[in-house]
């Protein structure tokens, strides 16, 4: 079974602090996500990568950077944490899409963060 | 991605089938429809994808009309464990990005 472990499940962070947040993939998969979750708003994509050193923006970048040395690993930074990144994360991973691989996304179990 | 419709709440009878529809009518032709479920504090979790045909796998059933512009979730003999979000979503298969919508609430009761 793919296995995406997500560092902690609960983190209490204070306003200003630099907070990060890591993810591991134990699939070999290309792909790498962070979204967040909050109620009334569904999932949002923060960054993806696709390979090692590579990166994109999702929907809403913005307070966020994230960072893959290697290809297991994807950690998101929270360069300095605010109320408003009050928020469950999600980490998943997939295989890059061919026409058989269907795009299937692997998640962790979340990181439940409180900024306060 | 094409944009999907579902309804915001459903309820089941223990050990009677569940049917989540979803509506997908500005579906092109190489999308699929995936189906995502998420119980609650939980990550979501893969269920189970389809193109044309029908699919089953040991979790459930997708149903897809013939026009591709709906589909039905279908689990056979719902759990209490079955209750989450149940989320329909349509994207192109090499596509890298999924966007999730508000999904369906599944109340399995017993």
């Amino acid at each position: 079974d793919v296995k995406v472990t997500q560092s902690s499940r609960y983190l209490v962070k204070r306003t200003g602090e630099k907070v990060f947040l890591e993810c591991v993939q134990d699939m070999d998969h290309e792909n790498m996500f962070w979204y967040r979750q909050d109620p009334g708003l569904g999932l949002r994509l923060i960054y993806f990568s696709y390979d090692v050193k590579m990166k994109e923006k999702g929907d809403i970048p913005e307070g966020y950077s994230v960072s893959r040395e290697k290809k297991e690993r994807f950690s998101l930074i929270l360069e300095s944490a605010s109320t408003n990144q009050t928020s469950m994360y999600l980490c998943a991973s997939s295989l890059t899409g061919t026409s058989l691989a269907k795009n299937i996304q692997y998640f962790g179990a979340g990181t439940r963060l409180s900024v306060l | 991605d094409a944009k999907t419709t579902q309804p915001p709440s459903m309820d089941c009878a223990e050990g009677r089938a569940a049917n989540l529809p979803c509506n997908h009518s500005t579906i092109s032709g190489n999308e699929y429809v995936y189906w995502y479920r998420q119980i609650h504090s939980q990550g979501p979790q893969y269920i189970i994808h389809g193109l044309k045909n029908n699919e089953t796998n040991e979790m459930a059933s997708l149903i897809i009309t013939e026009d591709r512009k709906s589909s039905t979730l279908i689990l056979p003999h719902a759990t209490l464990r079955d209750t989450a979000v149940y989320y329909c979503i349509v994207s192109q298969g090499s596509a890298r990005q999924l966007t999730f919508g508000s999904g369906t609430q599944l109340t399995v009761l017993p």
